[in-house]
């Protein structure tokens, strides 16, 4: 299994120019989720997933759009980047099988190795 | 006061000692804790779940103090491999995981 993975690595965007933050996972989880870490900061949930057509927001959704197509896959969009968008973006995944959400005290996240995105 | 409460550090500890964290957390409606480790420049990775009874393993050893809101990290013997950024992590039951800012930890030859 490949885990998490995200591309690209690293990315460097002018201010008003969109771009997607691809994400897949191959341990057939059904929750997903986008995080951002800023430095010296906590990571923050931009969006999450609960399974393949359902999204909602995290904490931190503005600027940001995703969608769920498909079980594995769950892309990341910046329409308008902003410089308050450059950060470090964390992709991970779980498995639950409790209703009404992740964060039980059985899910275990497994984050994908993150792309670094600097907005000029 | 911010969800997840952790002491930033750094801990710059000799190799072979005995550190401790604590993290305190504010929503008392909070249902399970977790010890997340990132290393420089890499995402985060579970270390361990903490329980309300306590558990182990190995050399670390998790803590959780329901009463007073706070989840401690004991890591004995420290080794130059355990050298990272500790993430206190507390999960509402629901779709919120918050996490702390981290706990820097170096481990000194």
């Amino acid at each position: 299994n490949a885990g998490v993975t995200q591309t690209p690595k690293f990315r460097i965007l002018k201010i008003g120019q969109s771009m997607t933050l691809q994400c897949a996972q191959d341990m057939n989880h059904n929750y997903m989720y986008w995080y951002r870490q800023d430095p010296g900061m906590g990571l923050k949930l931009i969006y999450y997933s609960v399974g393949a057509g359902i999204t909602d927001k995290g904490e931190v959704p503005n600027g940001y759009n995703v969608s769920r197509s498909t079980t594995e896959d769950f892309p990341l969009r910046l329409e308008l980047a902003a410089p308050s968008q450059t950060s470090v973006y964390f992709c991970a995944s779980s498995y639950s099988s409790a209703s009404g959400g992740p964060g039980g005290s059985t899910d275990t996240q497994y984050f994908g190795p993150g792309t670094r995105l600097t907005v000029l | 006061r911010k969800e997840v409460e952790q002491d930033p550090g750094p801990f710059n500890v000799p190799e072979g000692a005995t550190v401790a964290f604590n993290c305190t957390y504010s929503n008392s409606a909070s249902q399970s804790f977790f010890w997340y480790r990132q290393d420089c420049r890499k995402e985060p990775k579970l270390l361990m779940s903490v329980y309300s009874s306590g558990n182990e393993d190995g050399r670390f050893t998790a803590q959780l103090n329901r009463a007073s809101q706070y989840i401690s990290l004991l890591i004995r013997d420290s080794k130059l491999s355990d050298s990272a950024t500790y993430l206190c992590v507390v999960s509402f039951g629901n779709e919120k995981l918050t996490f702390g800012t981290g706990t820097r930890l170096t481990i000194i030859p």
